[in-house]
């Protein structure tokens, strides 16, 4: 089965700096891998996801992600954070074979300082 | 746009009263999930369904039920809610396929417990 990490409980940037959320995964293949955006109150919105191909994914509201096979990592990242960007970060792995319901980290809180 | 909703978006129901979720969907998807989703925690998969197929998780209580009457909608039923139930409620859905399993969100049901 697959399983997730995201290291970081708690991420504080300031608004305009570089942003980078880790997210480990541990899965026998090259697995699907995605990352989800929750805003206080809200439900969880793509962000992005890799299936193969370029490993380097662009996605929406300015993000992107790299899949690094030899690290197993799938870290977000961002060039310039605005304020509206706090949120809550969610990486989610999924299996090519057998089970199809991807598995959940347990989430990044971005904090974004003015 | 093709979405899922959610109602109601906030609950409050007394200790043991039962109550009704309801998710609605516009995606023509064949599966729907329920998660349950606790402060600052990873969404906790209850159930789902594939197509008519229910599929209960292991460790999802017996106070928890589920009802999928056709493509569209899908119920959530706590038959009698206690204090730790409190949390917030997320349907999903995908379209099962070849390929990555994406889910769409909707915004959430909280529900509160007095």
């Amino acid at each position: 089965a697959q399983s997730v990490t995201q290291p970081d409980i708690h991420i504080t940037v300031s608004e305009g700096a570089s942003l980078e959320l880790r997210c480990n995964y541990s899965y026998g293949a090259t697995p699907y891998l995605f990352w989800y955006v929750q805003s206080p109150g809200q439900g969880l919105q793509l962000l992005l996801k890799y299936f193969s191909g370029d490993t380097l994914v662009q996605g929406i509201k300015g993000f992107e992600a790299e899949f690094k096979r030899s690290q197993s990592s799938f870290n977000l990242r961002k060039p310039s954070v605005h304020w509206s960007d706090a949120a809550e970060y969610f990486c989610a792995v999924g299996a090519r074979g057998g089970s199809y319901i991807p598995t959940f980290g347990r989430g990044t809180s971005l904090i974004v300082h003015p | 746009d093709a979405m899922v909703i959610q109602n109601p978006r906030y609950q409050v129901t007394q200790f043991g009263k039962p109550v009704t979720l309801s998710c609605s969907q516009t995606l023509n998807h064949n599966v729907m999930y329920w998660y349950q989703q606790k402060s600052s925690q990873a969404p906790k998969l209850l159930f789902h369904y594939y197509d008519k197929d229910f599929n209960n998780e292991a460790d999802t209580p017996d106070n928890f039920q589920s009802r999928r009457p056709n493509t569209s909608f899908c119920f959530l039923d706590i038959r009698s809610p206690g204090l730790g139930d409190a949390a917030m409620y997320l349907c999903a859905t995908s379209s099962r396929g070849t390929g990555a399993n994406v889910l769409t969100f909707g915004a959430g049901s909280r529900l509160t417990v007095l």
